[in-house]
């Protein structure tokens, strides 16, 4: 079965840009989540979607991240205004009955 | 401080050597999981424990979760370049499904 996708694999932007990242989840995943890994760092959950609906965003910094996941399928990730301290890898991952998640190979953000 | 603690932060072996990476909670576990991840790639999923004294093993790799919940050992039988890598523990303490708080990661080198 196809993997978890997540696009685009390498971004560089300027502080107080905006991006956005895109996850595909494994086809019939019901739960998906986004993860910020810093350099050195275990990854550390943003967001955790099941469905459409959101089931933890504790950890989100709501002022400048932003996702949804529009349908229950596809998400996306946005950061407005980026900072430096922005600069990560961000995985997306998915669950279904299974407890474990599979991971996608992650964006790789860099904020200069 | 840090919630999962992983020793050694990095490990270097001789091909053949067997190896042992710990991960120590501050908390009772509900379940630990165990991923590796190559550089700049995803994690890939190993292992789950989730009863005390629980052991598991997936070819030369063995994980084991201590009969108090609080600490789990993977163990590495004659090692070989393709287990080079960052290894990572992920903690359940009984949040959400799936919500997994992760340790630093054990940076593993293998040298032919």
């Amino acid at each position: 079965e196809a993997g978890v996708a997540q696009s685009p694999r390498y971004k560089i932007i300027e502080k107080r840009q905006s991006v956005a990242f895109w996850c595909n989840p494994i086809s019939g995943h019901a739960t998906l989540y986004w993860y910020q890994q810093i350099l050195g760092q275990g990854p550390k959950l943003l967001i955790q979607f099941q469905n459409n609906g959101v089931v933890d965003d504790s950890q989100l910094p709501k002022d400048r991240f932003s996702a949804e996941r529009l349908k229950g399928v596809d998400s996306t990730l946005k950061i407005q205004p980026a900072k430096l301290e922005d600069s990560a890898v961000y995985l997306c991952a998915s669950s279904g009955m299974a407890v474990e998640a599979f991971f996608g190979q992650g964006t790789r953000l860099t904020v200069v | 401080s840090q919630e999962l603690e992983q020793s050694p932060q990095s490990l270097i072996v001789q091909e053949g050597k067997n190896l042992t990476i710990n991960c120590t909670s501050s908390k009772t576990l509900y379940g630990l999981y165990w991923y590796k991840q190559k550089y700049g790639e995803g994690l890939i999923f190993l292992m789950m424990l989730q009863k005390g004294g629980e052991e598991k093993s997936h070819e030369k790799i063995t994980a084991k979760l201590d009969e108090k919940k609080q600490q789990s050992s993977l163990h590495i039988t004659a090692s070989q370049p393709s287990h080079a890598g960052i290894y990572l523990c992920g903690a359940d303490y009984g949040g959400s499904q799936g919500n997994l708080i992760f340790g630093k990661g054990t940076k593993l080198s293998v040298k032919p």
